[in-house]
């Protein structure tokens, strides 16, 4: 079982609709979670995270973390073409630990 | 404030080439990591740098060689380039949360 499981896609959705995208871990002793944003070529870019469980919410996205189930989440809402872009879950397990990448699901938004 | 800076951003190789992907960081950051990322594949981890100095195998190390320059500075080698080699190579630093990402070097071994 890989460690980091995330469906790659793609998510194809209307503009403002509400996006769910999901991970799912094996490592209980995730602590931080993150997600990155990877626009086309381009490097990805931190967009948020969250330590331990419980929801982080920035603008129009929301981060969710359930240590119970080892799921993470993040929704985006009222999605906008910008949006468009492949979103990577990353958890580690203490501040000094390595970044475990999930393989990123690519998103589009349609106008 | 340039973050991460990769160079070069493209590159060809012959197979059996040589040749030293750059990386530079001007944001202190002590943790530097060199990933490729190929379709299907996600990003995965060549070699880290924890501190200046230190440098450890990550999940893919085989055909590369790193080093930790200095604290700004962590360098990716490729021998002898393979095919397999073929790759999209980003270079990160970290302050211990987030990584910060570079740009990325666009690698093709024929």
């Amino acid at each position: 079982q890989k460690e980091v499981e995330q469906d790659p896609g793609p998510l194809s959705v209307p503009e403002g609709a509400i996006v769910s995208l999901n991970c799912t871990y094996s490592n209980s002793a995730f602590q931080y979670f993150m997600w990155y944003r990877q626009y086309s070529r381009k490097g990805p870019e931190l967009l948020m995270y969250t330590y331990s469980s419980g929801n982080k919410e920035d603008g129009r996205f929301t981060a969710q973390v359930d240590k119970s189930s080892k799921y993470i989440s993040l929704f985006i809402r009222d999605s906008q073409p910008s949006d468009s872009a492949t979103y990577l879950c990353a958890p580690r397990w203490g501040s000094q630990g390595n970044l475990i990448f999930g393989k990123g699901t690519k998103l589009s938004v349609k106008p | 404030n340039a973050g991460v800076t990769q160079t070069p951003k493209f590159q060809v190789l012959k197979t059996g080439q040589s040749m030293t992907l750059q990386c530079a960081q001007d944001m202190n950051h002590n943790s530097m990591y060199w990933y490729r990322q190929d379709p299907g594949m996600g990003l995965r981890l060549i070699y880290y740098s924890a501190s200046e100095g230190t440098t450890d195998k990550g999940e893919v190390p085989n055909g590369y060689n790193v080093s930790r320059l200095n604290k700004r500075e962590f360098s990716l080698r490729l021998e002898s380039a393979a095919p397999s080699q073929t790759s999209v190579y980003f270079c990160a630093s970290t302050d211990n949360y987030g990584y910060t990402f570079g740009s990325g070097t666009r690698l093709t071994v024929v």
